[in-house]
């Protein structure tokens, strides 16, 4: 398998732009999350999925942060629009259900928001 | 609420040296119980975990860690680190949580030659 795909890996964008985040799960599983990590506020819960319907989404910084789970296989994060204090490595992971919940971590993608 | 404690922020251990990362949890019922390492620029690979049964579980890279019910604690160790060793080390603990898993605040490991 694969593993969890992100694509970019890196983002450099301007303050007001809108910054698209994508993620493709292990296939099979159920659950997907997405995490932001800080130096700041170490790793932090933003939203997650399950069978690609949003459960929780308290952790979304506001309303500036969107998140879609249109299939199985495929989530976006979207900022928009971007603010410095946005930049982070946001990451992607999925789970399955019934094997203890154990989530399986994409490589990040690092956002840098000038 | 349930919650993960990871006490120690920052710890340097010489190389060759034996390694023990604390972990304490908060938890209503037995949890699940995991390990995860992050090397620098990457994102974070399972170590090991605990779900039931044999309390001290064995994970990769010469890892293990000991559940202790009585002490809420699940300490990570290593009987000799090596340089490769050095990353950021996170518990976790879920399981009737709708899938979620609650991290510590990790712990940064430096390897000195």
């Amino acid at each position: 398998d694969a593993g969890v795909i992100q694509s970019p890996r890196h983002e450099v964008t301007e303050m007001g732009q809108e910054v698209t985040l994508r993620c493709k799960p292990i296939s099979g599983h159920d659950y997907l999350f997405w995490y932001r990590q800080t130096m700041m506020r170490g790793l932090e819960l933003l939203i997650y999925f399950n069978n690609n319907v949003p459960i929780d989404d308290s952790g979304m910084p506001e309303d500036r942060f969107s998140a879609k789970m249109p299939n199985a296989s495929f989530s976006t994060l979207k900022i928009q629009p971007s603010e410095p204090r946005d930049s982070a490595v946001y990451f992607c992971a999925s789970s399955l259900s019934g094997r203890g919940y154990e989530q399986y971590f994409g490589p990040g993608t690092r956002l840098t928001v000038t | 609420a349930q919650s993960v404690t990871q006490p120690d922020i920052h710890i340097t251990v010489s190389e060759g040296a034996s390694l023990e990362l604390r972990c304490n949890y908060s938890y209503g019922a037995t949890p699940y119980l995991f390990w995860y390492v992050q090397s620098p620029g990457q994102g974070l690979q399972l170590l090991l975990k605990y779900f039931s049964g044999d309390t001290l579980v064995q994970g990769i890279k010469g890892f293990e860690a000991e559940f202790k019910r009585s002490q809420s604690s699940f300490n990570l160790r290593k009987p000799s680190v090596h340089w490769s060793d050095a990353a950021e080390y996170f518990c976790a603990v879920g399981r009737n949580q709708g899938g979620k898993l609650i991290f510590g605040q990790g712990t940064e490991l430096s390897v000195k030659p």
